[in-house]
């Protein structure tokens, strides 16, 4: 079956440490995005790409990176220079063309639990 | 930018009322509007959307929505809550050749037996 992969479920990381999550989709869609959600504060857009090697800033994108390298992947890299790390990061996909019912649409991975110790 | 406005972060309907969740949105043109659904620690599921075309919306697991451009609004219902309903709920928006969608800050419905 075709879907999003998100690795790992949960994660601890200690203060000063960079951490790597990691998205996966068979999906072949075109874009990706990355979301951070809090409680009570929906969800916010760190990163996203529509094209390999290439991929722009969302609306909270200080203290994380990303990269494109193929199609299929998009990790996201939580930095120590992101202050308030700990929050539930989800990942998604969408296609850009060919038209379609799920055209439009976001498919979401289950998520990454980042705690900060 | 796109913004969307859900009022009430926790929802209590009892088993077998009517759930009404309200979306409001800004934009100066129709955009694109989705309602998706969330259980504990899971990522989202879509649970209906407007793209164009008929306003009223049917979706999974009995919701539906319709979109009046006059209200600028996308509300959520659903005729009789169940005790799986109990989940958050997500109204997003996009505007229409935006790649980006923007979402409300949520609804926690919890369902009373």
């Amino acid at each position: 079956d075709g879907g999003i992969t998100q690795s790992p479920k949960y994660l601890f990381r200690k203060e000063g440490q960079n951490v790597t999550l990691s998205c996966e989709q068979n999906l072949n869609h075109d874009a990706m995005y990355w979301y951070r959600q809090d409680p009570g504060q929906g969800l916010r857009l760190i990163y996203y790409s529509q094209i390999v090697n290439d991929f722009q800033k969302g609306d909270i994108a200080e203290g994380y990176s990303v990269s494109r390298e193929k199609k299929e992947s998009f990790p996201l890299t939580v930095t120590s220079a992101q202050k308030n790390p700990t929050a539930f990061y989800l990942c998604a996909s969408r296609r850009l063309a060919g038209g379609g019912s799920s055209y439009n649409e976001q498919f979401f991975g289950p998520g990454t639990r980042l705690t900060v110790l | 930018a796109q913004s969307v406005t859900q009022l009430g972060s926790h929802v209590s309907v009892s088993e077998g009322a009517l759930v009404l969740l309200r979306c409001n949105y800004s934009s100066s043109v129709p955009p694109y509007l989705f309602w998706y659904v969330q259980y504990p620690n899971q990522g989202l599921q879509l649970l209906l959307k407007y793209t164009t075309g008929a306003t009223l919306v049917k979706g999974i697991n009995g919701f539906e929505a319709e979109f009046k451009k006059s209200e600028t609004s996308f509300h959520l219902t659903k005729p009789s809550a169940h005790m799986s309903d109990a989940a958050e709920y997500f109204c997003a928006v996009s505007d229409r050749g935006n790649n980006r969608l923007a979402f409300g800050k949520g609804n926690q419905v919890v369902v009373i037996p």
